[in-house]
């Protein structure tokens, strides 16, 4: 089955400093998605995306948060200036239009913010 | 605003015994559930989902999930467990067809013991 890849698995930041997480979804997928699980915490919707633009966003994605394609293959999170409360399991997740409910998810970058 | 509630975050239970994770649902209009598994080292897959259709859900792996709208609930059942089920569960709502914002439960770790 096609997976979602997700680089790096593990990311290790100085506070302050910007972080660039990668996605690859699915190739013939539309819609884009990040999650995050702080350490003990629930997993939480971050933001989605579609035709180029924002979708949807939570109210952790503030402004030091951004999103972009930058060409047919990548999705990428930016955290412009990071924080110790940054610091969590960052999943991508891509969905198929014809095929709605299902997301399809990667294995995840755990961003540690030092 | 929806919540999702997932009763022990860690279960454990024999091969061959029935597993039961528990979730229950807040949602103020009808609800979309799904159930996802995190193997290690891997992203969420999704198990099976409720869009409304049959209470009875049947999905991957031996697993189904009966909607009860009196109860709030989406438990997860197994009959037979297997080694290889060990893994974290996750219960999801959204209240959007598509899936375009999941909440999440806390998750629950299922241990087999031999």
């Amino acid at each position: 089955e096609p997976e979602v890849t997700q680089t790096p698995s593990h990311q290790v930041t100085q506070m302050g400093q910007e972080v660039i997480l990668r996605c690859v979804p699915i190739s013939n997928h539309l819609y884009f998605y990040w999650y995050r699980q702080i350490l003990g915490q629930k997993v939480e919707f971050l933001v989605s995306f579609y035709n180029n633009e924002i979708s949807e966003k939570s109210e952790i994605f503030d402004d030091q948060f951004s999103v972009e394609r930058p060409d047919g293959s990548n999705f990428t999170l930016k955290i412009r200036s990071t924080k110790l409360e940054d610091s969590a399991m960052y999943f991508c997740a891509s969905r198929d239009a014809d095929r709605d409910e299902k997301l399809f998810f990667g294995s995840g970058t755990q961003l540690s913010v030092l | 605003a929806q919540s999702v509630t997932q009763l022990g975050s860690h279960v454990s239970v024999s091969e061959g015994a029935l597993v039961l994770l528990r979730c229950n649902y807040s949602s103020s209009v009808p609800p979309y559930l799904f159930w996802y598994v995190q193997y290690p080292n891997q992203g969420l897959q999704l198990l099976l989902k409720y869009t409304s259709a049959a209470t009875l859900v049947k999905g991957i792996n031996g697993f189904e999930a009966e909607f009860k709208k009196s109860e709030t609930s989406f438990h997860l059942t197994k009959p037979s467990a297997h080694m290889s089920d060990a893994a974290e569960y996750f219960c999801a709502v959204s209240d959007q067809w598509g899936a375009q914002k999941l909440v999440f439960g806390q998750g629950t770790r299922l241990t087999i013991n031999p």
